[in-house]
């Protein structure tokens, strides 16, 4: 049973547009949500995360929309650039869960 | 450089055979989680360490071990290989119990080949 999904496994775009990747998720007791960036060869990294008390956390070029009445979430990143070239995941914790709980992953290129 | 150790890099076994990953949180932090990332799967959480002590097992099969010793570094043991258990596998580090906020640490990685 996935708790946390990411129902796109790719997603091109180009350079100087928007990219939105979406993420939905079961369980209503999440109540932190994370995105993380991963490059080959490399460990995922923390991106931005949104509290489930909120609806939009936005760190420069990255957005976070929290949707929880549709238990969705979306990851905007506006302008998009090549070396936002990557897989990212969407990731919960659950209140008083020790971990987090992540997506399969949606590979991002952005094209020049 | 996350501050997350991970050894070896990569490493090549035969079916049958056991291996032992080994990991080294980030200074001061006392969690320790170990994931496995498969082909077209997410990172499935296997098992949590806080400070020595087991705190949380995910989908870890009863082949595979891990303890975190007193000076905080974390081994993974895998035994009786299969080639269904090639993989990546994480390590990560956070400073308390429960992931915080901005999530774990991660380091590089494993690549775990079995043939």
């Amino acid at each position: 049973d996935q708790q946390v999904k990411q129902n796109s496994p790719s997603l091109s775009v180009q350079e100087g547009r928007i990219s939105i990747l979406n993420c939905d998720y079961t369980n209503s007791m999440f109540d932190y949500f994370l995105w993380y960036k991963k490059y080959p060869a490399e460990g995922p990294t923390f991106l931005i995360s949104i509290s489930s008390i909120k609806d939009k956390n936005e760190d420069g070029r990255f957005t976070v929309f929290l949707n929880k009445s549709a238990k969705h979430l979306s990851l905007h990143i506006v302008p998009s650039q090549p070396g936002d070239s990557a897989v990212y995941f969407c990731a919960a914790r659950g209140s008083g869960y020790s971990t987090l709980t992540f997506g399969k992953g949606t590979m991002l290129l952005v094209s020049p | 450089d996350s501050g997350v150790t991970q050894t070896p890099k990569h490493l090549i076994t035969a079916t049958g055979q056991r291996v032992t990953l080994r990991c080294s949180p980030r200074s001061g932090d006392l969690s320790v989680y170990w994931y496995q990332q498969s082909l077209d799967q997410g990172l499935q959480f296997l098992i949590h360490y806080y400070n020595g002590e087991e705190r949380a097992k995910g989908n870890i099969l009863e082949r595979f071990s891990a303890q975190q010793f007193p000076d905080l570094h974390s081994e993974l043991n895998l035994s009786s290989l299969e080639l269904g258990d090639s993989a990546l596998y994480f390590c990560a580090s956070s400073v308390g119990v429960q992931a915080a906020a901005y999530g774990y640490t991660f380091g590089s990685g494993t690549r775990l080949t079995v043939v």
